[in-house]
């Protein structure tokens, strides 16, 4: 597609119930990244995919979050049992080769009630 | 960790005016960028650096990638209401984590 595209824009779930946030990147990138932006905070970094390479999990804050990356394209983060301070919004950014500048998606906005 | 302070955390300017912005970090980054975001919306890209020394402009905006590589600054210059937002600054390092590295972001708003 024309840009990166998430879904859903906005997801409101009870605490301890799982979550699946999907990112469908730039057609032809090969390099892919999820961030979490908690209210008024700058953008933490949680997970990245580059090609066929292992994924770098290095910046996911507990064993509750996991991502995968169908054939190199569509991704979705998982939150498993999630708690109110997963709450936040959730980018995803793509590029065509792991450098430079991100083309980010508009995010998607969790809510944990 | 890495970490990138930037400064300041908001700023409450006249239309008009020029703005300045920078980000400072512990650690060596072999490209600087700077980001725009709008409520609601990813942030976009506005300025790459991928040199040090590198000065930088893009219509009102002007940035520059610090000597030192621990450093980058971004002005705005004849500031306008549709400038209004968060602007965040990255970093990235050529090894190692390719992920970029973001400032807490500066929060911007301009009175007309």
């Amino acid at each position: 597609g024309a840009g990166v595209s998430q879904s859903p824009s906005n997801k409101v779930t009870e605490k301890g119930k799982d979550v699946e946030l999907r990112c469908d990147p730039i057609s032809g990138h090969t390099a892919l990244y999820w961030y979490r932006q908690s209210l008024g905070q700058g953008l933490e970094f949680l997970i990245y995919f580059q090609g066929n390479s292992a994924p770098d999990k290095s910046g996911l804050p507990s064993d509750r979050f996991s991502a995968e990356r169908t054939g190199g394209s569509v991704s979705t983060l998982t939150i498993q049992r999630t708690q109110q301070e997963d709450s936040a919004v959730y980018l995803c950014a793509s590029t065509p080769w792991g450098a430079g500048g991100y083309t980010f998606g508009s995010g998607t906005r969790l809510t944990v009630v | 960790g890495q970490q990138l302070n930037q400064s300041p955390q908001s700023m409450f300017i006249q239309e008009g005016e020029d703005v300045s912005m920078n980000c400072t970090s512990s650690s060596i980054f072999n490209t600087w960028l700077w980001y725009k975001q709008d409520p609601g919306e990813g942030p976009v890209l506005l300025i790459a650096l991928y040199k040090a020394g590198e000065l930088t402009s893009n219509g009102r905006l002007t940035a520059q990638f610090g000597i030192t590589r621990k450093d980058s600054f971004l002005n705005i210059s004849a500031s306008i209401p549709s400038d209004v937002g968060i602007y965040f600054c990255a970093g990235q390092q050529d090894t190692g984590r390719r992920a970029l590295t973001f400032g807490s972001g500066t929060r911007l708003q301009v009175q007309p």
